[in-house]
């Protein structure tokens, strides 16, 4: 069965430093990985996903997250956050893509950019 | 980005009464459509999947009868809770996931407390 893990449930940082949220995964099959932004009182966005290739992804507004399959992570990072990147972050799994495949979800992290 | 839609988004009920959540899509045809559930501090964990004109496909641990989705259009899918208890009470978020680019969108979540 696959898992995700979000080690930190809060980040708290202030504005235009560096940060990285944490996601761990276990899966015994292929896997595709994404990270889901929620802003307050709005829908789950996708941010990023890697579903094959390279494996450094990149999204519109600045984050970035690795896929290491040795040790089953996607953090996902950002050199410099502002204050409109305080939102909740999700990272989730499927082991399909395409077809039927459900997204398996972490608990999330919530980060909080203090000016 | 799509939008999606949910009605209503707060809901309070008595004990024993249904609720109706709605989830359109609003500039897309969703083929297939997810109901996930979040509990406080938990993560969003998939309900049920329906594809359109058929009957859901219900997780392990969901009751069918007690969670009745319909999925009649490419548009427009339903949720019902019918005789809602307190242990019902969450945050309930549809994802309907667009076919033509096979990406899957979320709801802005409807928030159901049963007194």
């Amino acid at each position: 069965a696959q898992s995700v893990t979000q080690l930190d449930s809060q980040v708290p940082v202030f504005e235009e430093a560096p940060v990285e949220l944490r996601c761990n995964y276990s899966s015994s099959v292929s896997v595709y990985l994404f990270w889901y932004v929620q802003y307050p009182n709005q829908g789950l966005q996708l941010l990023l996903k890697y579903l094959s290739g390279s494996t450094l992804v990149e999204s519109i507004n600045g984050f970035e997250a690795e896929f290491n399959k040795s040790q089953t992570s996607f953090h996902l990072r950002k050199p410099s956050v502002h204050i409109s990147d305080t939102a909740e972050y999700f990272c989730a799994v499927s082991d399909r893509w395409g077809s039927q495949g459900n997204l398996i979800f972490g608990k999330g992290t919530k980060l909080s950019v203090k000016p | 980005g799509a939008v999606v839609s949910q009605h209503p988004s707060r809901v309070i009920c008595k004990s024993g009464t249904s609720v109706k959540i709605e989830c359109r899509s609003l500039d897309f045809q969703a083929t297939t459509m997810f109901w996930y559930r979040q509990f406080p501090k938990q993560s969003l964990m998939l309900m049920a999947t329906s594809n359109e004109g058929s009957k859901a496909t219900y997780e392990q641990g969901v009751e069918k009868d007690k969670f009745l989705i319909n999925h009649a259009s490419l548009t427009l899918s339903t949720l019902t809770v019918t005789s809602a208890h307190p242990e019902d009470s969450s945050f309930y978020i549809c994802s309907p996931r667009d076919s033509t680019q096979e990406t899957q969108y979320f709801g802005p979540g409807t928030r159901l407390l049963v007194l």
